[in-house]
């Protein structure tokens, strides 16, 4: 696609519930990466894909937090028994290769946990 | 610990006037210095990214300057418009990291007309 597209755009959850985050990044990117954004805060980094491993998943808060990019292309982000403080914003992004210069983001997803 | 500090928080401006944001790092080992403009309910646009030998760089109206021996960065803007209302997040690269990138936590611009 053009840009990396996010769905959906807003995600509100009861608290303990499961949650799916998708991500489609640019056609050909390599490098996906997820972020977590706190009103008024920068990104946190998460998790970073290269193809379809995991590269680097020390950025997960805990086990409740898993992501996969079977294919890698697609990635999505699944956060089980929902917690309050996991009400964020979820960005992902996408570069061509790992250390690429460009790095294009999604618009987000907002997740509220309720 | 790497960090990317940022001043000031939040800064208000008239339309037309320039205005000057604030980043001092604290990452090693540095790759580069990238400012973003991130627009409510969007996700970061990249603005200028700066290697460790340039000093300065600029997109339009957004001039950025580095001093890599002090760790600081400025973004300049110039006549202000009111679609440059945004967060303004100032982004470092560590070299040999899967991470890559370090982010501060912004300055809120809002433009008044």
């Amino acid at each position: 696609g053009a840009g990396v597209s996010q769905t959906p755009s807003n995600k509100v959850t009861e608290k303990g519930k499961y949650v799916e985050l998708r991500c489609d990044p640019i056609s050909g990117h390599t490098a996906l990466y997820w972020y977590r954004q706190s009103l008024g805060q920068g990104p946190e980094f998460l998790i970073y894909f290269q193809g379809t491993g995991a590269a680097d998943d020390s950025g997960l808060p805990n086990d409740r937090f898993f992501a996969v990019r079977p294919e890698g292309s697609v990635s999505t982000l699944k956060i089980q028994r929902t917690e309050r403080g996991d009400s964020a914003v979820y960005l992902c992004a996408s570069s061509l290769n790992a250390g690429g210069s460009g790095y294009t983001f999604g618009s987000g997803t907002r997740l509220t946990v309720v | 610990k790497n960090q990317v500090e940022q001043s000031p928080q939040s800064l208000i401006i008239l339309e037309g006037k320039n205005c000057t944001l604030q980043c001092n790092y604290t990452v090693s080992p540095f790759s580069n210095l990238r400012w973003y403009k991130q627009d409510t309910g969007r996700g970061p646009v990249s603005l200028t990214i700066m290697t460790f030998s340039e000093n300065t760089k600029s997109n339009g109206r957004y001039t950025a300057t580095l001093d890599a021996d002090t760790k600081q960065s400025s973004l300049h803007i110039t006549a202000s418009q009111l679609s440059d209302s945004a967060s303004y997040i100032c982004v470092v690269s560590t070299s040999g990291s899967a991470r890559q990138l370090t982010f501060g936590s912004g300055t809120q611009l809002t433009v008044l007309p």
